[in-house]
């Protein structure tokens, strides 16, 4: 699977929109990019996935490059229960594990 | 509905012991999954499993990690001769199984090992 690389950390303000970067330059044509948080003393919880166009859910938006070699996850307004390490990785079709990196640890200021 | 549930939450054990981590997936979900999580890192895949047979093990780091899931369900997963190196909290997920395309997994809360 392709390897991510996200920034160590984030801050942001409450109420003011995220966005926060993954790169995967070696990404393939059939990868799923996957997002996924932990919050503190918790499992990971699933945030959105895409392929190759920009997706929107309840949670966030995921704003997929044209190349592919990036994407964005944008939180449109964070709240301070979006405090978490966010994951970004990225899956080839069939198969069904996750390499998690490190994450962007993400605070959020009140 | 319920989620994915672990048992114990927390276990402390001494070096050399032996200790069974449970998983109760959701209802329904066919893939269960077993990561360990050490402090400060990211979630490190253990096992999977599709139905009762362990469809990839290649994340066990050794013969003294073994887990089974004997009718498709609930899983446990088994530790021999326990090692410090061995703490860490142990998370389950489950998921649907579908031919293609990626699966959502749910997470349980881990329990967390500790080997003295």
């Amino acid at each position: 699977d392709a390897k991510t690389t996200q920034p160590n950390s984030m801050e942001s303000n409450e109420e003011e929109p995220v966005h926060l970067p993954c790169n995967h330059s070696t990404i393939s044509g059939t990868d799923y990019i996957h997002w996924y948080r932990q919050l503190p003393s918790q499992g990971p919880e699933y945030v959105i996935h895409g392929l190759t166009s920009n997706v929107n859910n309840r949670m966030a938006s995921l704003a997929i490059a044209e190349d592919r070699k990036s994407s964005t996850l944008i939180l449109h307004r964070a709240t301070l229960r979006d405090a978490a390490v966010y994951y970004c990785m990225v899956t080839t079709s069939g198969t069904y594990k996750y390499i998690f990196g490190t994450g962007t640890r993400l605070k959020v200021l009140a | 509905g319920a989620g994915v549930s672990q048992t114990p939450s927390n276990k402390v054990t001494e070096k050399g012991k032996y200790v069974e981590l449970r998983c109760d997936p959701i209802s329904g979900h066919t893939a269960l999954y077993w990561y360990r999580q050490s402090l400060g890192q990211g979630p490190e895949f253990l096992i999977y499993f599709q139905g009762t047979g362990a469809a990839d093990d290649s994340g066990l780091p050794n013969d003294r990690f073994f887990a089974v899931r004997p009718e498709g369900s609930v899983s446990t997963l088994k530790i021999q001769r326990t090692e410090r190196g061995d703490s860490a909290v142990y998370l389950c997920a489950s998921s649907f199984h579908t031919s293609g395309g990626p699966n959502e997994q749910f997470f349980g809360p881990g329990t967390r090992l500790t080997v003295l």
